[in-house]
């Protein structure tokens, strides 16, 4: 019954690949967001969809496009992966117009080798 | 541009002790502050809220202060137990994201 829930938890992958990430939230929220923390732990937003629009795009490169069928679910792709783009990634949702909290999910570490 | 600094970066502290820990911000014109935990290997667990209007926020042995005008808020936290060892960070929001600091890694020994 995780609020936010993201998939895979970890994943390990060779330089040039292409892979996913998927994120679903119950709490039926309207907002959700995709956030990366490096290596230092600095926590830095990458994008942000509203009812299915996109509303933030934080200056990253085109090989990452995010994807929401609905407002429950906010997907990452990643296209000719990078050393660099190793990270943890998170998936975070929130109530818009409010001041409800964000919830997020535990995390996706990524390793690029 | 707002900037949110957290001091210290790492603290440890024996059980028992009352600790404070610190987040500033460079742009005072916020509407709240957030308080949050994270565990090793676990996302982000919202502590606190506090809203521009309010001083502070408490729950159970968590008390945040919240200073617009000096772009200060701190998170005290009662009678520290080994349970509350975690990385704790500050957030604000601005044009519809968090801005977060770069957390404070607490570890409480027994």
């Amino acid at each position: 019954d995780t609020a936010v829930s993201q998939t895979p938890k970890y994943l390990v992958t060779q330089m040039g690949n292409d892979k996913s990430i998927k994120c679903e939230q119950n709490l039926g929220h309207d907002t959700m967001y995709w956030y990366k923390q490096d290596s230092k732990k600095f926590l830095k937003i990458m994008f942000s969809y509203n009812n299915k629009e996109l509303i933030i795009n934080e200056t990253v490169p085109n090989r990452f496009s995010p994807k929401s069928p609905d407002k429950a679910h906010l997907n990452l792709h990643i296209n000719s992966l990078e050393l660099g783009d190793s990270a943890v990634y998170f998936c975070a949702s929130s109530q818009s117009g409010s001041d409800s909290p964000l919830h997020f999910g535990n995390g996706t570490r990524l390793t690029v080798t | 541009k707002q900037e949110v600094t957290q001091i210290p970066a790492a603290l440890s502290v024996p059980e028992g002790e009352n600790l404070v820990l610190n987040c500033s911000f460079t742009d005072s014109a916020i509407y709240n502050l957030q308080w949050f935990r994270q565990d090793p290997g676990k996302g982000l667990t919202s502590l606190l809220l506090i809203q521009s209007s309010q001083r502070e926020q408490t729950s159970g042995r968590l008390n945040a202060s919240l200073d617009k005008s000096s772009g200060r808020s701190t998170l005290y936290i009662a009678a520290s137990q080994p349970g509350d060892s975690a990385t704790y960070l500050c957030a604000v929001p601005q044009g519809g994201k968090l801005i977060f600091g770069q957390g404070t890694e607490l570890s409480v020994k027994p």
